[in-house]
């Protein structure tokens, strides 16, 4: 079956501890990125790749660190999680679109919470 | 930059009528997608509609439609028949080139029966 898994799916930890969340596509997607859901702000990207070993900045970057050593893995890194960064957060994935469509499928969400 | 804006943070509908959520965008090109999700309690996000902006003619799945206003800029999704399973979250969203999303806040939709 086609899926973007994410672990884990519920997280509470407090301010200033290091963590991962991962995410894993099994569809050989090139690119992959990170929303964070906030109410009243909808979901704003973070991160971004469009390939091994490429990754970028989205709009809200700050506080996240992110790497692409495999095409299927796309690890979210909080090096200093704050509360602000309490959230939901959403891994996608798709083909790489240029000009074209390319549907994006989204992993099931990570409800983070910092204490 | 790309915008969305959803101006309504609740709907609600009752079963079997007909509801419009509206959203509004801004963007400075002339290619672009815009979309509806669909955010249940489950927070799966499932797409629920695809426009694509040099088609005139509006999409429609089932029993959902969007009202596509290119030179307004207008995205409005039109919900018929309403049920209790189309209660949920829903977001407006723009693509340009690339694939980066960009979401409105999103619209509560209630369904009463």
């Amino acid at each position: 079956e086609a899926q973007v898994t994410q672990n884990p799916r519920y997280l509470i930890t407090v301010t200033g501890k290091k963590l991962t969340v991962t995410c894993s596509q099994n569809m050989n997607h090139e690119y992959m990125s990170w929303y964070r859901q906030d109410p009243g702000l909808g979901l704003r990207q973070i991160y971004y790749s469009m390939n091994v070993e490429v990754t970028d900045k989205g709009d809200v970057p700050e506080g996240y660190k992110v790497s692409r050593k495999e095409k299927r893995n796309f690890p979210l890194i909080l090096e200093s999680p704050s509360p602000n960064q309490t959230s939901l957060y959403f891994c996608a994935s798709s083909s790489n679109g240029g000009l074209t469509y390319n549907e994006q499928f989204f992993g099931p969400g990570t409800r983070l919470t910092v204490l | 930059a790309q915008t969305v804006t959803q101006s309504q943070p609740e709907m609600s509908v009752q079963e079997a009528e007909t509801v419009t959520l509206s959203c509004t965008y801004d963007t400075s090109e002339s290619d672009y997608y815009l979309f509806w999700y669909k955010q249940p309690p489950s927070r799966q996000m499932i797409l629920v509609i695809r426009q694509e902006a040099y088609k005139q003619q509006n999409a429609t799945e089932n029993r959902f439609s969007v009202n596509f206003q290119k030179a307004a800029k207008s995205f409005s999704l039109k919900i018929s028949d309403s049920q209790l399973g189309d209660a949920a979250m829903y977001f407006c969203a723009s693509m340009e080139y690339g694939n980066k999303l960009v979401f409105g806040a999103g619209t509560i939709l209630r369904v009463k029966s």
